[in-house]
């Protein structure tokens, strides 16, 4: 089982440019998760999702766009890159409560 | 304000040896505590969950507890093993989702052979 795959791993963007993150899961999940992790700082939610059609902010949206059109594949959008954008997002997902499942993460810099 | 706090920072053992994690919480109103662990480069892995009711649960090695009442749990990691090098997160749920999740900032633990 893949679990949840995350691409690209890492990526350099230069700010103003858009790029989107890709997170697929393969455990017919419902619930998923976009996350960003800064040094020294717990983990932020950023949208999350409760099934295909469905996707709610979460504590750190600005910036960030998702859609979630299939149970599998939950992208996420950064339209304008900032250097404040610069982190390691990791997409999760759950069947509701249960513990989350994660990828191995993007690694983002915004230069 | 709803806060989880770890300590030590960061922490270097010799192989074989014990030690024990802490994590200091201020969330309110609390439904349950996780640990997590999270290697270098790699996503969070669950280790446990304790609700409210579970004051100690074991998953091999480790063993975490939890004193709701004075907001307070530990992880103990015992004969500690070179694999153990990681992360290990605390993390409390405000209510009985996944969508109010309090994460702390990890205890970086490096074992030393």
């Amino acid at each position: 089982n893949a679990g949840v795959t995350q691409t690209p791993k890492f990526r350099i963007l230069k700010i103003g440019q858009s790029m989107t993150l890709q997170c697929t899961q393969d455990m017919n999940h419902n619930y998923m998760y976009w996350y960003r992790q800064d040094p020294g700082m717990g983990l932020k939610l950023i949208y999350y999702s409760v099934g295909a059609g469905i996707t709610d902010k979460g504590e750190v949206p600005n910036g960030y766009n998702v859609s979630r059109s299939t149970t599998e594949d939950f992208p996420l959008r950064l339209e304008l890159a900032a250097p404040s954008q610069t982190s390691v997002y990791f997409c999760a997902s759950s069947q509701q409560v249960t513990p989350l499942h994660f990828g191995n993460g993007t690694r983002l810099t915004v230069t | 304000k709803n806060q989880v706090e770890q300590s030590p920072q960061s922490l270097i053992i010799l192989e074989g040896k014990n030690c024990t994690l802490q994590c200091n919480y201020t969330v309110s109103p609390f439904s349950n505590l996780r640990w997590y662990k999270q290697d270098t480069g790699r996503g969070p892995v669950s280790l446990t969950i304790m609700t409210f009711s579970e004051n100690t649960k074991s998953n091999g090695r480790y063993t975490a507890t939890l004193d709701a009442d004075t907001k307070q749990s530990s992880l103990h990691i015992t004969a500690s093993q070179l694999s153990d090098s990681a992360s290990y997160i605390c993390v409390v749920s405000a209510e009985d989702s996944n969508y109010q999740l309090i994460w702390g900032a990890g205890t970086k633990l490096i074992i030393k052979p």
